[in-house]
Order: C-alpha cells, then sequence, then structure tokens
C-alpha cells in the first residue's frame, strides 16, 4: 500500500530534550515537506526537500533540522524542544519532476513539549 | 510572496443543499491551487487541483471546485451534502515559476453537515 508514515504518533516530551520525529514514504517520491498545523493558522510549512542531500527552509523552519540522506526518509529533527513547538506535525511527499503532483500526508505527529 | 485566504471558519450547511467553501490566492505569475479535507485525527487527503485548461474542476467524491482567475478565488462546491463530509477543508497554492516548490495552506474551513 502506497503510504508515508510518522513515528511516533504521539510524544510528550521536556524542554531541551532533543527528538527526532521519522517521515518514510514507499513511492519514491523525490518531493518531501514538513508541517507544523496549529489551530488558526492552518499549515505551516517548516522544511522540504526537493531530493536526496537537497533541503531548504519552509515559513517557520526556527528550532528544527531535517535530513534528507536517502530518498524515502526524511526525518524531522529537534535538537532543543521548547513549549512553542507543541503543535501536530505532519509530513507529506509528492513527484515533482516536471509536472504538478498533490501531496501525500502521513498521519500525524502530536507533540507536547512540557 | 504568496498566501491564500479562507474567509469562513466554519460554514453549516443542511444535508441535501448545496455546498460552497470559499478560497481566494495571491501569487506572482499563475496559480497551481489544490483543495484538501482533513477528517479527525487523520492526515490530510487530496480532493482535486487546477492547473490550467478548464476553469470548472472536478475532484473525489463528488466535489468541484471553479477557478475564477480574475477574482483570484477557486472556492470548493458540492451540489448535494452529505453528513459525511463533514470534515476540515484547506484550500493551497503554488506558484507556477520555475521548479521551487513551496506550497502555501490556507488556515482551513470546517464545514459542518446538518442531518
Amino acid at each position: 500500500e502506497a503510504q508515508v508514515t510518522q513515528n511516533p504518533r504521539y510524544l510528550i516530551t521536556v524542554t531541551g530534550k532533543k527528538l527526532t520525529v521519522t517521515c518514510s514514504q514507499n513511492m519514491n517520491h523525490e518531493y518531501m515537506s514538513w508541517y507544523r498545523q496549529d489551530p488558526g493558522l492552518g499549515l505551516r510549512q517548516i522544511y522540504y526537500s526537493m531530493n536526496v542531500e537537497v533541503t531548504d527552509k519552509g515559513d517557520v523552519p526556527e528550532g528544527y533540522k531535517v535530513s534528507r540522506k536517502e530518498k524515502r526518509n526524511f526525518p524531522l529533527i529537534l535538537e532543543s524542544p521548547s513549549p512553542n513547538q507543541t503543535s501536530l506535525y505532519f509530513c507529506a511527499s509528492s513527484l515533482s519532476s516536471g509536472r504538478v503532483y498533490e501531496q501525500y500526508f502521513g498521519p500525524g505527529t502530536r507533540l507536547t513539549v512540557t | 510572496a504568496q498566501s491564500v485566504a479562507q474567509p469562513e471558519d466554519q460554514v453549516n450547511v443542511a444535508e441535501g443543499n448545496p455546498l460552497t467553501v470559499k478560497c481566494t490566492y495571491s501569487v506572482s505569475g499563475n496559480p497551481y491551487l489544490f483543495w484538501y479535507v482533513q477528517y479527525p485525527n487523520r492526515g490530510l487527503q487530496f480532493l482535486l487541483k487546477y492547473i490550467t485548461g478548464d476553469n470548472l474542476v472536478k475532484g473525489s467524491y463528488g466535489f468541484e471546485a471553479e477557478f475564477n482567475k480574475s477574482q483570484t478565488s477557486f472556492h470548493l462546491k458540492k451540489p448535494s451534502a452529505l453528513v459525511s463530509d463533514s470534515a476540515l477543508y484547506f484550500c493551497a497554492v503554488r506558484d507556477n515559476l520555475g521548479g521551487y516548490q513551496k506550497v502555501t495552506f490556507g488556515t482551513g474551513t470546517k464545514l459542518q453537515v446538518i442531518p
């Protein structure tokens, strides 16, 4: 089944404790992206990647890191989480070569930072 | 900078009635426009997209959207609402200026279909 998976689905952590949220897709998509969803603000893009070793900042990159060492994986790293990073996070992927494609979204990771 | 506005936080409609969820956009160049739906505790699912061509785009689950360049709008419509259509709907825009694939989402509109 074609899908985007995220782990963990739920995470409660404390301020300053480094964490990683994994994202993996099995559709051989070039493009991958991370979003956060907050009430009243919709989805805001954190980082995106056009292909392996190619990443760039979205609208709200502060406090986050990403890497794209393999085509299928795009982990989101919070080096020192803070309470304002409490949010619902979504990973997404799509084809990107030449045409306009829709994104496939993972099920989301609900992060609480205390 | 590109932007999307969904002016209604919530839309209520009676089952069987037509529904409209509004979206306006701003981009440099020509837009690529998308609608996604989010059911509770789920990720977003693609409904439809406009790239070029016919202004009326048909998508999944009986939804359609009308692209209006002069009004910079891309409203989502359905002739007859179902209770199961109740969900959160997001409009999104991307420009066509090259390989850069930044996508901007609106704040979402909650659709409530009343039995």
